[in-house]
């Protein structure tokens, strides 16, 4: 796998400041991509998606941004707190019947 | 309503056993996936059935590695011949037709060869 052998980066953050995640996509026909939060001990969570004809959209807290110019995802939490230190995963889906993608993943560590 | 649940929780075996892991999906779910996942590190894809299509098997490490997934429901990870660098927690997901990106994902497995 493109992840074996290589341990995950790591963005720390003090609490209740605003967090930013970014992915770099590879493929540029996807039609959704997508962010799961992973807590410790736990499988992946699904967080918010976006479809491939917008820009923007917002969740609660959280705002996920795509750039598709330059295949760039980014993942913004507003108000970082302790219970949002977890490994968040950017994903890609092509459309019906493909697969899911996902990315390396980012670790999330929120200073008190 | 019930989650993807699987079993063992952990399994502990002997280099060169196999070992079969279990995963229950969502009632209703076509699409099934199992990953890998060291520590401290990200998801491993190892298989993907999708309803009654041939599963893709791409991700899988070696032919030590098989998985079935019966009546369209249950599947089983089968690992022959366990080595000591297969240990690692296995991670099942299902998703529906109408939410496929939006995976579920069960608790994992965590295995561990000695």
């Amino acid at each position: 796998g493109e992840s074996v052998g290589l341990h995950l980066p790591t963005l720390s953050v003090q609490e209740g400041d605003n967090s930013i995640i970014n992915c770099a996509y590879s493929n540029s026909a996807s039609d959704y991509f997508i962010w799961y939060k992973q807590e410790s001990g736990k499988g992946p969570q699904f967080i918010i998606d976006i479809r491939s004809n917008m820009d923007k959209r917002q969740g609660q807290r959280v705002t996920v941004l795509l750039n598709k110019t330059v295949k760039h995802l980014s993942l913004q939490i507003a108000a970082t707190q302790p219970g949002d230190s977890a490994v968040y995963f950017c994903a890609e889906f092509p459309g019906a019947n493909s697969k899911l993608t996902f990315g390396k993943g980012i670790t999330l560590s929120v200073r008190p | 309503g019930a989650g993807v649940s699987q079993s063992p929780s952990n399994k502990v075996t002997e280099k060169g056993k196999d070992v079969e892991l279990r995963c229950d999906p969502i009632s209703g779910h076509t699409a099934l996936y199992w990953y890998r996942q060291s520590l401290g590190q990200g998801l491993e894809f190892l298989i993907y059935f999708q309803g009654n299509s041939a599963p893709d098997k791409s991700g899988l490490p070696s032919d030590r590695f098989s998985a079935e997934r019966t009546g369209g429901s249950v599947s089983t990870l089968t690992i022959q011949r366990t080595q000591q660098e297969d240990s690692a927690v296995y991670l099942c997901a299902s998703s529906s037709n109408r939410g496929a990106y939006e995976q579920y994902f069960g608790p994992g497995t965590r295995l561990t060869v000695t």
